[in-house]
């Protein structure tokens, strides 16, 4: 089946640092991903949906210009938390779907905790 | 808006057990139900669909069945093994297009031998 990749799968940083989250679609062309968030014994929430060529459209409550991302290629988005604090931990994913209406492939997650 | 409520876990079953873990929609239309796994260390894995009602999703033993008229997409299995423990997520999209997924808490299931 189709796969995803995400890097890195485990990131500690320290508070008020950046970190960049990658998506990639390996064997197919994603227009669509998608980010989301997901809490400890919690559900996934959406995060925001990444429109390659154009500008991700985000969940309300969601900060887009904390949680910055970018679609730059049909294969490729990236998640960065800026500035980031200890609430900002969090289990991390992201999914892509090779065509419209297809089956959402997700990658394996990253795990952030901000010291 | 559109939610997914599902079992809360964790579910322990001996090796051979019959599972069932229940999850129910809400949704205006008609959308699409999906069961997804996440082993332990690993992302999402859809382990079946159904697209209409009375659709019957199955893959690896299990099976799901959307019923419209209870709003529920129940997963089954009739024997599980140890492998089966992990992480299992009942989600729908709203509509055929290219949407993100709802879903619902999630259900730890933990399979001993």
């Amino acid at each position: 089946g189709a796969v995803v990749s995400q890097h890195p799968s485990r990131v500690i940083c320290k508070s008020g640092t950046s970190v960049k989250i990658e998506c990639r679609s390996l064997d197919f062309q994603a227009t669509t991903m998608f980010w989301y968030r997901q809490f400890p014994k919690k559900s996934l929430m959406l995060m925001a949906t990444s429109n390659e060529g154009s500008k991700a459209t985000y969940e309300q409550g969601v900060e887009k210009d904390k949680f910055l991302i970018n679609h730059a290629s049909l294969t490729l988005s990236t998640l960065t938390v800026t500035s980031a604090h200890p609430e900002d931990s969090s289990f991390y994913i992201c999914s892509a779907s090779p065509q419209t209406g297809a089956i959402q492939y997700f990658g394996a997650g990253t795990r952030l905790s901000v010291l | 808006g559109d939610s997914v409520t599902q079992m809360e876990g964790p579910v322990t079953l001996s090796e051979e057990a019959f599972l069932t873990i229940n999850c129910t929609y809400t949704a205006t239309g008609y959308p699409s139900l999906f069961w997804y796994v996440q082993y332990p260390g690993e992302g999402l894995q859809l382990l079946l669909k159904a697209t209409k009602a009375d659709d019957k999703g199955s893959n690896k033993g299990f099976e799901a069945t959307y019923r419209k008229e209870t709003t529920s997409f129940h997963l089954e299995k009739g024997s599980v093994q140890v492998s089966d423990s992990a992480v299992y997520f009942c989600a729908l999209t709203p509509n055929s297009g290219n949407t993100p997924l709802v879903f619902g808490k999630g259900t730890r299931l933990s399979v001993i031998a």
